[in-house]
């Protein structure tokens, strides 16, 4: 049961040009939403999050859109750099007290020179 | 910048035997967390330890998973008897608090392989 679905297994950008990742969850509980990066061997870092009363937050070249009608929400990274090419990982934490993150599969970025 | 860091970075296991991962959170967070991903597939929540308890556990951690804060700065988890299907990466994770408050930050993790 896919709660968080990251439909696109990989993205190739050209550097500077806007890269867009997508993330659909199904659970209405969802209430806060974060985007993780990561590189080969390394653990999950922080990007960005969002809470279900936004719909937009921004933070330098990251900015994170919620669609709550669509259940959809999406990274913007403007503009893309060579050190930006990792998997992004939407996570989601429900608003019933959960503690533990609802990843989706991820989206391998490459960004190409 | 404070990190979550974690020991070993690679671990390599015969079928039932026990291992233990040990993580170090960061020094002022309160809320701690186990995760794992087996290859090839999404990063999954095992549980959460709050006040010296378990807050919150998945139904991937039944009776062989069990974590500890044995002092004041480590948190640990084992498996007693570990399974193939055991083999992934492990990343701990830590917060201030509860997510939609603060973020859970991770650890750089560690490959386990059970043979």
């Amino acid at each position: 049961d896919q709660q968080v679905k990251q439909n696109s297994p990989s993205l190739s950008v050209q550097e500077g040009r806007i890269s867009i990742l997508n993330c659909d969850y199904t659970n209405s509980m969802f209430d806060y939403f974060l985007w993780y990066k990561k590189y080969p061997a390394e653990g999950p870092t922080f990007l960005i999050s969002i809470s279900s009363i936004k719909d937009k937050n921004e933070d330098g070249r990251f900015t994170v859109f919620l669609n709550k009608s669509a259940k959809h929400l999406s990274l913007h990274i403007v503009p893309s750099q060579p050190g930006d090419s990792a998997v992004y990982f939407c996570a989601a934490l429900s608003g019933g007290g959960a503690d533990g993150l609802t990843f989706g599969k991820g989206t391998h970025l490459i960004i190409q020179p | 910048e404070p990190e979550v860091t974690q020991t070993p970075s690679h671990q390599v296991t015969q079928m039932g035997q026990e291992v233990i991962l040990r993580c170090v959170p960061i020094s002022n967070h309160l809320y701690f967390y186990w995760y794992r991903q087996i290859l090839g597939q999404k990063v999954e929540f095992l549980v959460s330890f709050y006040n010296n308890e378990i807050s919150e556990k998945s139904e991937i951690f039944d009776d062989q998973f069990s974590v500890e804060r044995p002092d004041g700065s480590n948190f640990t988890l084992k498996i007693r008897s570990t399974k193939l299907e055991d083999s992934a990466m492990y990343f701990c994770a830590s917060s201030k608090a509860r997510t939609n408050q603060e973020t859970q930050y991770f650890g750089p993790g560690t490959r386990l392989l059970v043979l």
